[in-house]
């Protein structure tokens, strides 16, 4: 079946650090591709999504390439940032089906 | 536009008891899903309405059910409450294009704590 594997952290970073936050898939079909973030006492919201392979998704700094031959999504920002704090979570999607999210990734940027 | 609201926000209840959440999506969405979201298991896809139907359904038990009325809204029900239900619940709702959702939208959750 479809899934989606995704480092669990949690992960701390200092401020300014690169982040990479490792994401792949197993899925039948073409799935859509997305990145979800969850910031403290929130409900999750959409970082960035990608439809279809070498699509590239970004949005405030984040960006992740669907690769189709690696069958991975992975998030990079360049520079975090304190408010940039919360849990990210993988997630894919294919027709009629479910989305099936990641275990999720906790992040902690440090001043 | 108005974004994913649940009600209640808070519940506290007691094993053995029933509890019924609520979930009003965006205006036009008519996909539904919700989710179970604890420390331990991360977060755990319940099952999905499209449309007045069920339309996927993840692996809980019988006493976890839902519907969904013709205004897209949707509950979803919980009996004989057990400790481990306890758990923050999260509704999600999206607009599906050829069966593609292309983004959920979330609500802020409603946490039920089991006493």
């Amino acid at each position: 079946g479809n899934s989606v594997t995704q480092m669990e952290g949690p992960v701390t970073l200092s401020e300014e650090a690169f982040l990479t936050i490792n994401c792949t898939y197993t899925a039948t079909g073409y799935p859509s591709l997305f990145w979800y973030v969850q910031y403290p006492g929130e409900g999750l919201q959409l970082l960035l999504k990608a439809t279809k392979a070498d699509d590239k998704g970004s949005n405030k700094g984040f960006e992740a390439t669907y690769r189709k031959e690696t069958t991975s999504f992975h998030l990079e920002k360049g520079s975090v940032q304190v408010s940039d704090s919360a849990v990210y979570f993988c997630a894919l999607e294919t027709s009629y089906d479910k989305v099936i999210f990641g275990p999720g990734t906790s992040l902690s940027v440090i001043p | 536009k108005a974004g994913v609201t649940q009600t209640p926000r808070y519940l506290i209840k007691t094993r053995g008891q029933q509890v019924t959440l609520s979930c009003s999506p965006i205006s036009g969405h008519r996909s539904v899903s919700w989710y179970q979201q604890t420390p331990g298991q991360g977060l755990q896809f319940l099952f999905e309405y499209f449309s007045e139907t069920q339309r996927n359904k993840g692996n809980f038990p019988g006493r976890f059910s839902g519907r969904q009325f013709s205004n897209s809204r949707s509950e979803m029900n919980v009996s004989t409450l057990e400790l481990g239900d306890s758990a923050l619940y999260l509704c999600a709702s999206s607009l599906v294009t050829s069966g593609i959702s292309n983004e959920q939208f979330f609500g802020p959750g409603t946490r039920l704590t089991v006493l």
